[in-house]
C-alpha cells in the first residue's frame, strides 16, 4: 500500500514555540520528500524539501529530520509565527512501473496562537 | 511570471451538468498535474501529463472525468455528466521535471455539484 500518514492532524502553538509535524511512508521507491504549505483559498506551495541521501534540511526557521532506515520524516518550525497558521503536507514522490507517483499526507492543521 | 492559473475560480452546477475545468501551466513547464482535494481524501492526484501527452491517468476516478492537453498552454479536466460527490477543489499544477522536483501550484477550482 502506498501511503503517507501524517501526525497530528491539528496543532496549536504558542508564538516562539516549536511545531512539529511527523509523517511515514511504505513505500522504499520513493525518493524525494516534499513538505507544502497552504493557506485558505490558495494552492500549496512548496516550502522545503529533502532527498533520502542526506538526514537534514534546514531553511531559516524550517528543517526537515529524515529517518531512512524507519522511514519517516520531519517537520521542525521553529520560533512559530502567527503568519504561520496554515495547513501543511507532507508528501513522497518516487518512480515506479508506470511513471511516477506523489502521495500527499492528509495534512496538519497549524494555529499560532499570538 | 503569472505563475499557474486556473479558471473558473468557482463553479456550481447542477448533478448531471458538463464540467470544464481549465488551467495554463507556467510557461516552460513540461509536466502538468490535476488534483483533488476533498476533506475525506486529501489531495489526491489525477493525472499528469509531460510534454501534453498524458503519462499516468490511473488517478481519474471514474470514465466520467477526461482530461486533455491539447498544447503547451493549455489543459481542460472535463467531468460529464456531473455528480454531487465530485463536489471539491481542484488544482492545476506544473513542474519542470516529474514528481521529483518543485511543483508550482494553481489557486484551484471550488466546484460545487448540487
Amino acid at each position: 500500500q502506498q501511503q503517507v500518514k501524517q501526525s497530528p492532524q491539528s496543532l496549536i502553538v504558542q508564538k516562539g514555540g516549536i511545531s512539529i509535524i511527523n509523517c511515514a511512508y511504505e513505500n522504499t521507491a520513493f525518493d524525494y520528500f516534499p513538505w507544502y504549505q497552504q493557506f485558505p483559498g490558495k494552492g500549496p506551495a512548496l516550502l522545503i524539501a529533502i532527498r533520502p541521501d542526506v538526514s537534514e534540511k534546514k531553511e531559516g526557521r524550517f528543517t526537515i529530520s529524515f529517518n531512512k532506515s524507519a522511514k519517516q520524516f520531519s517537520l521542525h518550525i521553529m520560533d512559530s509565527q502567527p503568519g504561520d497558521s496554515a495547513t501543511y503536507f507532507c508528501a513522497a514522490s518516487g518512480l515506479y512501473t508506470g511513471g511516477f507517483k506523489t502521495i500527499f499526507g492528509a495534512g496538519t492543521r497549524l494555529f499560532v496562537k499570538a | 511570471d503569472a505563475g499557474v492559473i486556473q479558471s473558473p475560480r468557482h463553479e456550481v452546477t447542477e448533478m448531471g451538468q458538463e464540467v470544464t475545468l481549465r488551467c495554463k501551466p507556467i510557461s516552460g513547464h513540461d509536466y502538468l498535474f490535476w488534483y483533488r482535494q476533498t476533506m475525506m481524501r486529501g489531495l489526491e492526484l489525477l493525472i499528469y501529463f509531460n510534454n501534453n501527452v498524458p503519462i499516468d491517468d490511473s488517478g481519474m476516478p471514474e470514465d466520467r472525468f477526461s482530461a486533455k492537453m491539447p498544447n503547451a498552454s493549455f489543459s481542460t479536466l472535463k467531468i460529464q455528466p456531473s455528480e454531487p460527490r465530485d463536489s471539491a477543489v481542484y488544482f492545476c499544477a506544473s513542474s519542470t521535471r516529474d514528481g521529483t522536483d518543485t511543483q508550482y501550484f494553481g489557486p484551484g477550482t471550488r466546484l460545487t455539484v448540487l
